[in-house]
């Protein structure tokens, strides 16, 4: 099935680093989501965001809708070890409805 | 704790075999979604239902099959099971038909086949 590709897959940083990654697709989406899953656990809403061009913050987190409609960013200020997880960006295009199209996932992992 | 229930945790079963998934949705959400999460795929969404019917299909085989009862809880039933089919699968509910895609999960059943 379709998925979005997500950058990087994985990395490693310092505890009090900033975090950037972003999220690509060929096809266009009206609603980006960003997801955190911790291990063992099922996904957990991060950010939403609705339109382009939008720039949404939720504490630390900050994601952006961008501006083709094709991409979308997440940056984590001052990492903390908690951040650690698998985070996924899902796009949705409103004649789809139901399903959520996920990137195929960054796991970061902090380093003290 | 995301409201959404997920039975079994885990599942150790043969090739051939057949498993039933449980999910009950948060209270008052009608929309519930089954994804499969294997280690090569990624999340990939296989069916949405509402209020007990179906929805949308994705990327389900014809060996799943999946239905919502009358109370909101849904089941996965999947057959006739294969190696390939060891992997994670969530459920995830919300509250509308057509919503923003803000979905919340449950903890996952983990399927292993051997």
């Amino acid at each position: 099935g379709q998925q979005l590709n997500q950058s990087p897959q994985s990395m490693f940083i310092q505890e009090g680093e900033d975090v950037s990654m972003n999220c690509t697709s060929s096809s266009i989406f009206n609603t980006w989501l960003w997801y955190k899953q911790d291990p063992g656990e099922g996904p957990v809403l991060l950010i939403a965001l609705y339109k382009a061009g939008e720039l949404t913050s939720n504490g630390r987190l900050t994601a952006q809708f961008g501006i083709t409609r094709k991409d979308s960013f997440l940056n984590i200020s001052a990492s903390i070890p908690s951040d650690v997880g698998i985070y996924f960006c899902a796009g949705r295009y409103t004649g789809t409805a139901s399903k959520l199209t996920f990137g195929t996932g960054t796991r970061l992992q902090v380093t003290l | 704790d995301s409201g959404v229930t997920q039975t079994p945790k885990h599942l150790i079963t043969a090739t051939g075999q057949r498993v039933t998934l449980r999910c009950s949705p948060r209270s008052g959400d009608l929309s519930v979604y089954w994804y499969q999460q294997s280690l090569d795929q990624g999340l990939q969404f296989l069916i949405h239902y509402y209020n007990g019917e179906e929805r949308a299909k994705g990327n389900i085989l014809e060996r799943f099959s999946a239905q919502q009862f009358p109370d909101l809880h849904s089941e996965l039933n999947l057959s006739s099971l294969e190696l390939g089919d060891s992997a994670l699968y969530f459920c995830a509910s919300s509250p509308r038909e057509r919503g923003s895609g803000e979905l919340f999960f449950g903890e996952g059943s983990r399927l292993t086949v051997l």
